[in-house]
């Protein structure tokens, strides 16, 4: 069973603030994905990253795969109120049939 | 497009009662999911399947059954409910067969049992 772990489970910080989390496992998967999760939402994907070492930027969020395929982070620069939520990573599995999900982060930024 | 449609969103059972939680897509996905997300947790997958008249379990099947008659609808049965089923349950659908496969997911349904 492929497994992925998340941390810090939970952060709180003020807006304005960087903050860094992380998504690690001991398996290698195809591809990694980040979802951001709002009360009483669905995920919704962010990104989807696949090559070994890719980093990828979407305005303030910045997301690196591991170069082994086995970790991603994902960085917030100068953190809004509306980046709080739960932050999942998912892994694709070798079979390309489902995701693994993390258990997930749950970011509160603080006005 | 309406994307991924779950229905109820809110339900209440007592122990032992059975019910069908509905989802349905109107993307063409191949693939289909059923995930429970406990709180504070993250996804469980309990069902999938990879298309019409294909499923298979899991991560957490146990008290849980599924069928996939069209590529459309995705239902999830609970037979009798207990207790330990007050979940969150999200339906999600995908198209694999190409590059970046996103998992499109319904608003989800908050079922509590007493």
């Amino acid at each position: 069973t492929q497994l992925l772990e998340q941390s810090p489970q939970f952060l709180s910080i003020q807006e304005g603030e960087n903050l860094t989390v992380y998504c690690n496992s001991s398996s290698v998967f195809s591809s990694l994905q980040w979802y951001r999760q709002e009360p009483g939402e669905g995920p919704v994907l962010l990104v989807t990253v696949v090559t070994g070492g890719e980093v990828k930027k979407l305005k303030r969020l910045t997301f690196q795969f591991g170069d082994a395929r086995k970790d991603s982070s994902l960085h917030i620069t100068a953190a809004q109120t509306g980046d709080t939520g739960l932050y999942l990573c998912a892994g694709e599995d070798n079979y390309g049939q489902n995701f693994v999900f993390g258990p997930g982060t749950r970011l509160s930024v603080l006005p | 497009n309406a994307g991924v449609t779950q229905t109820p969103k809110f339900r209440i059972l007592k122990i032992g009662q059975s019910m069908t939680l509905q989802c349905t897509q109107d993307m063409n996905h191949n693939y289909m999911y059923w995930y429970r997300q406990d709180p504070g947790m993250g996804l469980k997958l309990i069902y999938y399947s990879v298309g019409a008249g294909i499923t298979d379990k899991g991560e957490v099947p146990n008290g849980y059954n599924v069928s996939r008659s069209t590529t459309e609808d995705f239902p999830l049965r609970l037979e009798l409910a207990a207790p330990s089923q007050t979940s969150v349950y999200f339906c999600a659908s995908s198209y694999v067969g190409q590059m970046n496969t996103e998992a499109f997911f319904g608003q989800g349904t908050r079922l509590t049992v007493v």
